[in-house]
């Protein structure tokens, strides 16, 4: 199967400070990638569709000044998470689209103190 | 009301058990159907598709029923490997391949 990598798997920042979370599709072009959170036992949520070439389409409630995404290559998005909170402490999983079907990232754990 | 809808649990089952989850879906036009499983602190990993006919992919069975919008899994025989969170997912955009998970339910299975 497909597959995705994600970087760093794990980080730590101080509040205020800002994040860059990449997500790579390591054997197969991806137009679309997307980005998810998840919060302690809740479902992931989508948070936006980056698409290659053009902006990122953010969900509603979503801030897309905060949540800067960069789709510059077919294997390369990345996720930057501005002037962090401790409230944007979460797990951050990115997908990449192939051939129908959704892989997934092996996610990023952002803690923010 | 939530677009995919789960019991959260846990189930607590001993090994070589049957377990049956269920879920249920909001936007009538829904088009595809997943099971997801989800291991702690780890990304999702596909299980199985859902189709109307109903599918099977060994001790796993999936079923969908669109007229009440539900979907279950039945795991048969169950092992201690088994033991995971599993996330009903549904395609729920027409197309663009945008997903919607329900909040999952968490399966233990113990000896």
């Amino acid at each position: 199967g497909a597959v995705v990598s994600q970087h760093p798997s794990r980080v730590i920042c101080k509040s205020g400070t800002s994040v860059k979370i990449e997500c790579r599709s390591l054997d197969f072009q991806a137009t679309t990638m997307f980005w998810y959170r998840q919060f302690p036992k809740q479902s992931l949520m989508l948070m936006a569709t980056s698409n290659e070439g053009s902006k990122a389409t953010y969900e509603q409630g979503v801030e897309k000044d905060k949540f800067l995404i960069n789709h510059a290559s077919l294997t390369l998005s990345t996720l930057t998470v501005t002037s962090a909170h401790p409230e944007d402490s979460s797990f951050y999983i990115c997908s990449a689209s192939w051939d129908n079907e959704q892989y997934f990232g092996p996610g990023t754990r952002l803690t923010v103190t | 009301r939530k677009e995919v809808e789960q019991d959260p649990g846990p189930f607590n089952v001993p090994e070589g058990a049957t377990v049956a989850f269920n879920c249920t879906y909001s936007n009538s036009a829904s088009q595809s159907f997943f099971w997801y499983r989800q291991d702690c602190r780890k990304e999702p990993k596909l299980l199985m598709s859902v189709y109307s006919s109903g599918n099977e992919d060994g001790r796993f069975t999936a079923q969908l029923n669109r007229a009440s919008q539900y979907i279950s899994l039945l795991i048969r025989d169950s092992k201690l490997s088994d033991s995971a969170t599993y996330l009903c997912v549904v395609n729920s955009r027409g197309g663009g391949n945008k997903l919607t998970f329900g909040t999952g339910t968490q399966l233990k299975v113990e000896l």
